[in-house]
């Protein structure tokens, strides 16, 4: 079990330019959580996904934000025109359908840093 | 709002002592409740949790107690070691068990040789 994969790992815009965070969870899970890590801070969260659907969006800014888990593919984190204050770590989660026990199984991260 | 408390922030001990970290949460619903270990430049990752219909579990050198009255929990580190230290976050599932997890903020733990 390859565990969560996220790409990239790092990443870098300058002020202005499109931010895509990918994130693919394990293997037979369909529950898909993206939560933000500012540096020597905690983890946010943001949005709540099952496959083609958003489940719970409360911790997304309501602008420049989306995110996305199409039937095929990853899930996808999507920051338009990007600002300073948007350098993070973004980190993808991803939890079990069946006989859930709670537990996220995170990803290494994508650290997203804003010039 | 619905919240979870973590308390200390930054906690340095001697190798050898024990490590204790508190966490409050807000919603009466809450039923799972995971610690995390993250290491510098790491993942998170789970190294215990308990769930609403258990008071305390244990693992070796780590263990949670849990207060649903009081709704607080606590991780517990015995006998620390150097290789200990890393940031630790508590964990609770608010918003009606929707099972979005909501962190502390997080205890920096330093044991010192």
């Amino acid at each position: 079990n390859a565990g969560v994969m996220q790409n990239p790992r790092h990443l870098v815009r300058r002020r202005g330019q499109e931010a895509r965070l990918r994130c693919s969870p394990m293997k037979g899970h369909s529950h898909v959580y993206w939560y933000r890590q500012l540096p020597e801070e905690g983890l946010k969260f943001m949005v709540y996904l099952q496959k083609e659907n958003i489940i719970d969006e409360s911790g997304m800014p309501k602008e420049r934000f989306s995110a996305e888990f199409p039937k095929e593919g990853p899930s996808i984190l999507r920051i338009q025109q990007v600002v300073r204050g948007d350098s993070a770590a973004y980190f993808c989660a991803s939890s079990q359908e069946i006989g859930d026990t709670g537990e996220l199984f995170f990803g290494e991260g994508s650290r997203l840093t804003v010039l | 709002g619905e919240n979870v408390e973590q308390h200390p922030s930054t906690l340095s001990v001697q190798e050898g002592d024990s490590a204790v970290i508190k966490c409050t949460y807000s919603d009466s619903a809450s039923n799972y409740f995971p610690w995390y270990k993250q290491e510098l430049g790491k993942r998170p990752q789970l190294i215990i949790d308990i769930r609403s219909n258990v008071g305390e579990k244990k693992d070796q050198r780590i263990a949670v107690t849990l207060n649903k009255t009081a709704k607080h929990f606590s991780l517990h580190i015995t006998e620390t070691q150097p290789e200990d230290s890393a940031v630790y976050f508590c964990a609770a599932t608010l918003r009606g068990g929707r099972r979005a997890l909501t962190f502390g903020s997080g205890t920096r733990l330093q044991v010192q040789p």
